[in-house]
């Protein structure tokens, strides 16, 4: 059964770049048919697509924050991993990562827990 | 950027009704559209893709229409963990977009 587990610090101080990682379990982040990417959801409020990447390393980014996003994978380590800089409490959300199965569902079929991170000095 | 817009924002509906949730695209998206459900401290899950096809594992009393710019999602006969917030979802271009969300609410 696939698995996606974020971490990283709850807290990120503003002006500061907020730093994640989603690992994958049970299934291989290099796999041709998938992408992989970063959701948040503010408290209270919907969800809003951060971007997405393939294992090759091609990434699609949402242009409201393609300035300060950026999107790794780690294939060796089955990994990928979200930075985002010069955070404002905006950016205050539950940040998920999922799995998009492109090449069939075009949809996000897995999902991590998600994980709260809070701007705050 | 495409707008995907659910309205209502919240529906009152009791055990056994049969729900509609609608979702409109601010342009055309074929069929490039996702339903997740949502219930409170935990991640989305995906129940129908491309408009109308049943995600794996997800209860036969889900189903999704339409193509184009107008889409439903249906709930056949509402049972107690069907209450929760669902979320539209455009896949047909990135930025891939949601909708505000509709949360089915206890009458």
């Amino acid at each position: 059964q696939l698995q996606l587990q974020e971490s990283g610090p709850g807290l990120v101080k503003p002006s500061e770049t907020l730093s994640l990682t989603c690992t994958v379990s049970g299934g291989s982040i290099s796999s041709s048919s998938y992408y992989w990417g970063w959701i948040r959801q503010p408290p209270g409020k919907g969800l809003e697509w951060i971007g997405s990447i393939y294992y090759s390393g091609s990434t699609y980014y949402n242009p409201s924050l393609k300035s300060r996003v950026t999107i790794s994978v780690d294939t060796s380590k089955n990994q990928f991993s979200l930075k985002l800089s010069s955070v404002t409490a905006a950016d205050t959300a539950v940040y998920y990562c999922a799995r998009l199965y492109y090449d069939i569902l075009t949809a996000y079929d897995y999902w991590g827990q998600g994980t709260l991170v809070t701007v705050s000095s | 950027d495409i707008q995907m817009t659910q309205s209502p924002s919240s529906l009152s509906a009791s055990v056994g009704d049969r729900v509609t949730i609608p979702c409109r695209a601010s342009q055309n998206i074929s069929n490039y559209l996702n339903w997740y459900q949502q219930k409170p401290g935990k991640a989305p899950k995906l129940l129908i893709y491309a408009a109308s096809s049943l995600q794996s594992g997800v209860p036969s009393r889900f189903s999704g229409s339409g193509s184009g710019t107008d889409f439903t999602l249906t709930i056949s006969s509402l049972q107690p963990e069907d209450f929760a917030t669902y979320y539209c979802q455009q896949s047909y271009i990135t930025p891939y977009t949601f909708g505000q969300g509709t949360k089915l609410e206890i009458k």
